[in-house]
């Protein structure tokens, strides 16, 4: 079945550097995908998203390119900034006709000034 | 626009009482999601309707919960009875079927604790 597997956090930085959270999936036929990101006390919200392959998702200085080769959506930012502490979590769409979302475990990110 | 409205923000119960969370969609998503998010298990989805009718509520853990979405802008959860173990934090998520789809809203979510 389909699933999504992300790197296991906490990830713990020190303000601007480079960012990679990792993000692997198992899917039949084309699906989309998404990071969302959840900050404390907060619900999640969409982050970025890209619908076929080699597209790339931006959003807030985030991006992820959809690489089906590798069956990969890997989130990346240039420079984090402690306000981008919070859980990131990427999920797929399956197909048309199920509006569900698979969702990854969540990744925790801490970033220190 | 008003996002995906969810009563209340937290609510204090004891094991045996029952609990009823709210959720009012945004206007014009047809798709209504539960989720329960714990440290122990992540995010599980558990129920969702469509145009106002359960289409999958496989995820819903026992006969203790059910759902209703009377109309297309109001759903509950209910628990009954309400056990320590359903502590967790509750959200609602809506979206379209149509044109950005697949995009959930979520709520900013019930913080449940039963004692």
């Amino acid at each position: 079945g389909n699933s999504v597997t992300q790197m296991e956090g906490p990830v713990t930085l020190s303000e601007e550097a480079f960012l990679t959270i990792n993000c692997t999936y198992t899917a039949t036929g084309y699906p989309s995908l998404f990071w969302y990101v959840q900050y404390p006390g907060e619900g999640l919200q969409l982050l970025l998203k890209a619908t076929k392959a080699d597209d790339k998702g931006s959003n807030k200085g985030f991006e992820a390119t959809y690489r089906k080769e590798t069956t990969s959506f890997h989130l990346e930012k240039g420079s984090v900034q402690v306000s981008d502490s919070a859980v990131y979590f990427c999920a797929l769409s399956s197909g048309d006709s199920n509006y569900q979302l698979i969702w990854g475990a969540g990744t925790k990110l801490i970033i220190k000034p | 626009d008003a996002g995906v409205i969810q009563s209340p923000r937290h609510e204090v119960t004891e094991m045996g009482q029952e609990v009823t969370l709210r959720c009012k969609p945004i206007s014009g998503h047809n798709s209504l999601f539960w989720y329960r998010q714990t440290m122990m298990r992540g995010l599980e989805l558990l129920i969702y309707f469509n145009n106002n009718v359960p289409i999958d509520d496989s995820g819903m853990p026992e006969d203790r919960f059910s759902a209703k979405m009377p109309n297309a802008s109001f759903s509950t959860l209910k628990i009954q009875p309400s056990e320590p173990r359903d502590s967790a934090v509750y959200f609602c998520a809506s979206s379209r079927t149509s044109g950005a789809k697949n995009i959930q809203y979520f709520g900013a979510g019930t913080r449940l604790s039963v004692l």
